[in-house]
């Protein structure tokens, strides 16, 4: 089983609609989690970090449940903009030191 | 501005040669990390160092090596020992334990193509 596991889609929806994506994870002594963003070709921004009590940034909430082990991604009224692929990461440490395990990433799309 | 720079954008080797890739921070973070990402894979640790003169592998690191000689650099070495070198090399850095939440922020990255 992967560290980290997402959904890849892509998910196809239209502009102004609300998506939801959900990632698990496997370590149970994982410790912060994180959403980020990358665009075609570019690197990936940090879209949010994840909260124990969730937490929202506009039109983006992000949940966390630790007892099922997953990170969940919401997007209400969905622009054209938001067309991108969706990776989440989940912070650990090592012996060597704290490590990020990324998903595969989700793809959205956002049309007309 | 602070950042991550990378350089170059784009590199093109032939087989069989090594290729160093650089990766400059100036935001004074400790930890820095190196990731490849070859479509459908998602990232993957090739290597990570949580502070100067120490480094540790990641779980992909056969066929590269890296130095951390200053804080501010941690170039990376594809050598021909790395039987598919061609990818997205992506450089992170990582803000210092009570500054974040152990985020890393990401250079612009390193296309790598080996003809």
């Amino acid at each position: 089983r992967k560290e980290v596991e997402q959904d890849p889609g892509p998910f196809n929806v239209p502009e102004g609609a609300t998506v939801a994506f959900n990632c698990t994870y496997s370590n149970s002594a994982s410790q912060s989690f994180f959403w980020y963003r990358q665009d075609c070709r570019k690197e990936p921004k940090l879209l949010m970090s994840v909260y124990s009590s969730g937490n929202e940034d506009g039109r983006f909430t992000a949940q966390l449940n630790r007892a099922s082990q997953y990170i969940s991604l919401l997007i209400r009224d969905s622009k054209l903009s938001d067309s991108a692929t969706y990776l989440c990461a989940v912070s650990s440490f090592t012996g060597g030191g704290n490590k990020l395990t990324f998903g595969t990433g989700t793809q959205l799309k956002v049309e007309l | 501005d602070g950042g991550i720079t990378q350089s170059p954008k784009y590199l093109f080797r032939k087989e069989g040669q090594n290729v160093t890739l650089s990766c400059e921070q100036n935001l004074n973070h400790d930890a820095m990390y190196w990731y490849r990402q070859d479509p459908g894979q998602g990232l993957r640790l090739i290597y990570y160092s949580q502070i100067v003169n120490d480094f540790q592998k990641g779980d992909i690191a056969e066929g590269y090596s890296v130095s951390r000689e200053k804080k501010e650099s941690f170039p990376l070495t594809v050598t021909s020992a790395q039987k598919n070198p061609t990818a997205f090399y992506l450089c992170a850095s990582r803000p210092p334990p009570g500054q974040g939440l152990n985020e890393q922020f990401f250079g612009p990255g390193t296309r790598l193509t080996v003809l």
